[in-house]
């Protein structure tokens, strides 16, 4: 099972929008409704971000979404904030195996 | 409040073994299917194993089948990572990571444990 594939690495201004892109394939992304995101700070665990493709746990702020469409899913920051600064990563459930997660993404505010 | 603790990481020869445990705390164990997920020194998170309720249905990541054994004992409320035949590759930050009751993302998540292989 291959990592599903992020960008290296976005930038934007604080206010500004992000997107960052997870692309697999039509065994894990294309046929779940399952992909998740997690937020990691250095030397911190991973933070559970949004679940279920477009569903965010209680507390984290409205200004991160998430949809999908075929074998790509995507996260938005919208109105990005100094602590938004953070690696990024995609996950897919993927049936047997069952879990991969993207290659991460580096979030920078200019 | 959830709380999930790993311990037992620490340096090991190449071909070495090491016990990862991971103590959690604040919800009912037995009810929660458990992940073992790593990150390797500049590179991203990779899932590494997973265990059912009762472990009666494991499942290992390629990298690791053969090598690692996850178990855990609901009496005492851990879970475990058993590493044989350790390798340069297996250095990285181990963590224990909680899967959502009924769903399919890692909810909670330890601060995790740190795993070197080297001689």
């Amino acid at each position: 099972q291959s990592a599903l594939t992020q960008p290296r690495s976005v930038s934007g201004s604080p206010g500004q929008s992000v997107s960052i892109s997870c692309t697999g394939t039509s065994s894990d992304v294309g046929s779940y409704n399952y992909v998740s995101w997690y937020q990691q700070h250095p030397g911190k665990a991973p933070k559970l971000m949004i679940y279920d493709v477009t569903k965010r746990p209680s507390g984290v702020p409205d200004r991160f979404s998430g949809s999908k469409s075929g074998n790509t899913a995507s996260l938005t920051i919208s109105g990005l904030q100094a602590e938004d600064e953070a690696d990024y990563y995609c996950c897919s459930y993927a049936g047997s195996y069952p879990y991969v997660f993207g290659t991460g993404t580096k979030v920078t505010v200019l | 409040e959830v709380q999930l603790v790993e311990s037992g990481g620490g340096l090991v020869q190449p071909g070495g073994s090491l016990r990862l445990s991971c103590a959690a705390s604040g919800f009912t164990f037995s009810g929660y299917e458990m992940h073992w997920v790593r990150r390797a020194p500049g590179k991203g998170l990779e899932w590494v194993s997973y265990i059912s309720t009762s472990g009666s249905t494991i499942y290992y990541a390629d990298s690791v089948k053969g090598r690692f054994t996850i178990s855990r004992d609901n009496a005492k409320n851990s879970l475990y990572l058993q590493m044989n035949s350790l390798r340069a590759e297996d250095t990285a930050v181990y963590y224990c990571a909680r899967e959502e009751k009924d769903g399919y993302n890692f909810d909670y998540w330890g601060q995790g444990t740190l795993v070197t292989v080297s001689s």
